[in-house]
């Protein structure tokens, strides 16, 4: 299995461009995770998917962020217009269950805004 | 709702040391509590966890944990570590809605 997917993995862009990350999930997961790592704020659970179908997105810190998952093995994080401020490691995960199920992480997207 | 405390947020020590890290939670409900590793410009992958049965947890690389209830602990131990043991240390408690992870901890090995 090649693991949990994500691209690109360093993104470079300028303030107020839309910017979207890709992830692909293990086959067979249920659970699809978005988080985001900074130094400040350590890791943040963003939003998460059950069967494609968003559970909870308390997490997302604005309308500029949205996330979809159109089917079992893509979802998307994307943030329109982009700010310095949401420079950070953003990290996809899937499990196959919520609770006692270990989560497996992709490589993660170092997004620099500019 | 749930917490979880790394007590330390950079652990130095020397080759072949002895180390432990600290994490304490809270969790209204059953726990599950986990041990993740992240190697630089890495991911994070499972060190170890505990569901439920013997309170010392084995993982990778040596590691182990010990569940604590009385005092809502899991502390993470190894009793020799390797230069190859630096990297960022997450402890997790795991619960409904989902799972909440620590700060972290920075563990330095130095030769």
């Amino acid at each position: 299995d090649a693991g949990v997917i994500q691209s690109p993995r360093h993104e470079v862009t300028e303030m107020g461009q839309e910017v979207t990350l890709r992830c692909k999930p293990i086959s067979g997961h249920d659970y699809l995770f978005w988080y985001r790592q900074t130094m400040m704020r350590g890791l943040e659970l963003l939003i998460y998917f059950n069967n494609n179908v968003p559970i909870d997105d308390s997490g997302m810190p604005e309308d500029r962020f949205s996330a979809k998952m159109p089917n079992a093995s893509f979802s998307t994080l994307k943030i329109q217009p982009s700010e310095p401020r949401d420079s950070a490691v953003y990290f996809c995960a899937s499990s196959p269950g919520l609770t006692y199920n270990e989560q497996f992480f992709g490589p993660g997207t170092r997004l620099t805004v500019l | 709702a749930q917490s979880v405390t790394q007590l330390d947020s950079q652990v130095p020590v020397f080759e072949e040391a002895p180390v432990e890290l600290r994490c304490n939670y809270s969790s209204s409900v059953s726990v599950y509590l986990f041990w993740y590793v992240q190697y630089p410009n890495q991911g994070l992958q499972l060190l170890l966890k505990y569901l439920s049965g013997s309170t010392l947890v084995k993982g990778i690389n040596g590691f182990e944990a010990e569940f604590n209830k009385s005092q809502t602990s899991f502390h993470l131990r190894k009793p020799s570590v390797h230069i190859s043991d630096t990297a960022e240390y997450f402890c997790a408690v795991s619960g409904p809605p989902a799972t909440t992870f620590g700060r972290g901890t920075s563990l330095i090995v130095h030769p």
